[in-house]
């Protein structure tokens, strides 16, 4: 099956500052590639997703590249902000699997 | 739309008493799912369904059960709980099984002393 693997697993930045968050997955069949924010005791919510045939997509501060020959993706966030701060998670599937594969989240704290 | 509802949020279990976390969507998702998660760890598939009367095992079934009556809900049976279930369980949807957007419930944080 897919394997994901996410880093780091903990990440400060200073307000303002980028943030980059990096996986890699296993399975060249994965397809789509959905990033999750979880706040603090909250539900994953959905920011941002790829699909293969694109190598990048932006949502105001928020971007995700993909890689599909080195088979990594990344999150970039930029000009962080303190609501930032939250547990990330990044995701793979595909469309003849069914299920996704997360991994094992990122903790980004953004120092005001 | 409520979306998807978890109940319930806490819950203290003794070792060997069973129970079950119910989860219900009204979006007419095809697809419904149950998670949990530990730390650093990540989301773990336990057991989905794509559709009425189909389930299937995840990564980590055991000890749990499901089923699927409705489109609508999607219970998970603990049925003998066991310290090492204690963990943060999340029922997700999506519209159908290809690569589409997880809506996740709120979570039950389960315990079983």
């Amino acid at each position: 099956g897919e394997n994901v693997e996410q880093h780091p697993s903990t990440l400060s930045v200073q307000e303002g500052d980028s943030a980059v968050i990096k996986c890699t997955y296993s399975d060249s069949a994965s397809n789509y590639f959905p990033w999750y924010k979880q706040e603090l005791g909250k539900r994953p919510q959905l920011i941002i997703d790829i699909r293969s045939n694109v190598g990048e997509k932006k949502d105001q501060r928020i971007a995700v590249t993909l890689n599909k020959t080195a088979k990594h993706f990344s999150l970039h966030i930029t000009e962080t902000q303190p609501e930032d701060s939250a547990v990330y998670f990044c995701a793979a599937s595909s469309d003849t699997g069914n299920q996704f594969y997360f991994g094992t989240g990122t903790s980004l704290t953004v120092i005001p | 739309n409520a979306g998807v509802t978890q109940t319930p949020k806490f819950q203290v279990l003794k070792t060997g008493q069973s129970m079950t976390l119910q989860c219900a969507q009204d979006m007419n998702h095809e697809y419904m799912s149950w998670y949990r998660q530990d730390p650093g760890m990540g989301l773990r598939l336990i057991h989905y369904s794509v559709g009425a009367g189909i389930t299937d095992q995840g990564e980590v079934p055991n000890g749990y059960n499901v089923s699927r009556s409705t489109t609508e809900d999607f219970p998970l049976r603990l049925l003998s709980a066991a310290p090492s279930q204690t963990s943060v369980y999340f029922c997700a949807s999506r519209y159908r099984i290809t690569a589409t957007e997880a809506f996740f419930g709120q979570g039950t944080r389960l315990t079983v002393v």
